[in-house]
C-alpha cells in the first residue's frame, strides 16, 4: 500500500464548478499537508500547507485535513480554465521525508 | 516571496557526459532537495541536504552526486549520464522547521535529456 494514495484522474468539470480533490494517507504520524499546482512542463507550485486537522482558507481555495479517516481534501470555488493543471498532495511527520501523491489531472472546461 | 531557481529549464546532454545541475534559493531556507519527477512515478527524493556541507541519500541516489558549499546553493551531479537519466529535476527548499513550519518549496524544474 502506497503511503500516499491519489486518483489520477483526469477530472473535467465546467467553468464555475466545484471541485473536490483529495488523497488518503495511512501513516498517522504524519502532521504536515500541503497541496501543490504543476502546470505541464512547470515545477510544483504551493498552494495551502495545513499543520494537523481542520481547514484552511485562501481566496477560492480550501483545504480539509481529517486526521480521523487520513483524508486530505482541497476545494476550488468557481473553478477556472486557468486552474486546468495536476494537484499534487504531499505530506511529512517533519522530517526531510516528503511524501507526494501522485497528483490528479484537473481540466475546466469554459 | 520564496524564489527557488534553476541553472536551466531544458539541456541535451549525450551519454557518458557528466552534467552539473545548479540549484539557488533566497529565503536562507535551511533543507535543500533533489527529486526527479517521471510519468507515473511521481517524485523521487534523490538527494537532500540540512546543511552546507551536509547530504544525506534519498530514494534513488545511484548515479548522483551532490555539492553544497554554500547555503543558498543546491548542485546535482550526474557523474556520466545515462539514457534512464532522461526526467524532469526539481530543486526544492523548506525552512528547517520547528513550530509547525515544514512547506516545501519547488524550482521551475530541469528537463533533461540523454541521447
Amino acid at each position: 500500500q502506497k503511503e500516499v494514495e491519489q486518483d489520477p484522474g483526469p477530472l473535467s468539470v465546467p467553468e464555475g464548478a466545484i471541485v473536490s480533490l483529495n488523497c488518503t494517507y495511512s501513516n498517522s504520524a504524519f502532521q504536515y499537508f500541503m497541496w501543490y499546482r504543476q502546470y505541464s512542463r512547470k515545477g510544483p507550485e504551493l498552494l495551502m500547507y495545513t499543520y494537523s486537522s481542520g481547514n484552511k482558507e485562501d481566496g477560492r481555495f480550501t483545504a480539509q485535513v481529517d486526521k480521523s479517516s487520513k483524508y486530505i481534501s482541497l476545494f476550488i470555488r468557481d473553478s477556472q480554465p486557468s486552474d486546468s493543471a495536476t494537484y499534487l498532495c504531499a505530506t511529512t511527520s517533519g522530517t526531510y521525508k516528503y511524501i507526494f501523491g501522485t497528483g490528479t489531472r484537473l481540466k475546466v472546461l469554459a | 516571496d520564496v524564489k527557488v531557481t534553476q541553472s536551466s529549464r531544458y539541456l541535451v546532454k549525450r551519454t557518458g557526459e557528466k552534467v552539473f545541475l545548479e540549484c539557488v534559493q533566497d529565503m536562507d531556507h535551511e533543507n535543500m532537495f533533489w527529486y526527479r519527477q517521471d510519468p507515473g512515478l511521481g517524485l523521487r527524493l534523490i538527494y537532500f541536504s540540512y546543511d552546507v556541507k551536509m547530504k544525506e541519500k534519498g530514494d534513488i541516489p545511484e548515479g548522483y552526486s551532490v555539492s553544497r558549499e554554500k547555503k543558498e546553493r543546491f548542485s546535482l551531479i550526474l557523474e556520466s549520464a545515462s539514457t534512464n537519466q532522461t526526467s524532469m529535476y526539481l530543486c526544492a527548499s523548506s525552512p528547517h522547521g520547528g513550530g509547525s513550519s515544514y512547506e516545501q518549496y519547488f524550482g521551475p524544474g530541469t528537463r533533461l535529456t540523454v541521447t
